[in-house]
């Protein structure tokens, strides 16, 4: 079936930096979803993305839909402590109608 | 309430118990789902409900049996579970394609902690 491929896995960064992370996908989605998932909780919609080449931002989260429908990137600039969490991306299979996840990108932010 | 709820939040069970896992989403959507959230794992698609009707049944061992009475509720019920059936279990909601408007975002619950001993 299809795949995500989430990078990277998880990361370490200073209070003020700004993070990136992206999913690639060897198949073409016609939506593509960005969550947050904080411990003991369930994943929270970030940012949805319906066009190719949109580019959408929330705050200090922007997140763009590749060019080519087949990748993700989600930026987050000048991170604070309560980033931390776990980002998933998500595309849509227009074939199956399912969502696909990413393995998720661990972020800790060092205060 | 607003938005998806779950019931309850953790759960500790034997193998030989039953129970059930509730979900209400409080959206006005029309399909509910169930995902299987283990450690170091992408989540795992269980069951579909679209219209209250079981669209989706994902190879899911039959010791775990889906209910939708309504289009606003899902229950997941348990019976004989496995160790290894030990994750968290998470409820979520999306608006499908119904001569109008539609989403493909899936607004997901706080998720059931089970554990199977």
């Amino acid at each position: 079936g299809q795949q995500l491929n989430q990078s990277p896995q998880s990361m370490f960064i200073q209070e003020g930096e700004d993070v990136s992370m992206n999913c690639t996908s060897s198949s073409i989605f016609n939506t593509w979803l960005w969550y947050k998932q904080d411990p003991g909780e369930g994943p929270v919609l970030l940012i949805a993305l319906y066009k190719a080449g949109e580019l959408t931002s929330n705050g200090r989260l922007t997140a763009q839909f590749g060019i080519t429908r087949k990748d993700s990137f989600l930026n987050i600039s000048a991170s604070i402590p309560s980033d931390v969490g776990i980002y998933f991306c998500a595309g849509h299979d227009g074939n199956t109608g399912k969502l696909i996840f990413g393995q998720g990108t661990t972020l800790q932010v060092k205060p | 309430e607003t938005g998806v709820t779950q019931t309850p939040r953790h759960l500790v069970m034997g193998m030989t118990n039953k129970k059930s896992l509730k979900c209400e989403q409080h959206l006005g959507h029309n399909a509910m789902y169930w995902y299987k959230q283990s450690a170091k794992k992408p989540l795992e698609l269980m069951f579909v409900y679209n219209f209250k009707e079981q669209t989706e049944n994902n190879s899911v061992p039959s010791r775990f049996s889906p209910e939708c009475p309504n289009s606003s509720h899902l229950f997941l019920h348990l019976h004989t579970l496995q160790p290894e059936d030990s994750a968290l279990y998470l409820c979520a909601s999306s608006q499908l394609p119904s001569g109008g408007s539609s989403s493909y975002e899936q607004y997901f619950g706080p998720g059931t902690r089970l554990t199977v001993t």
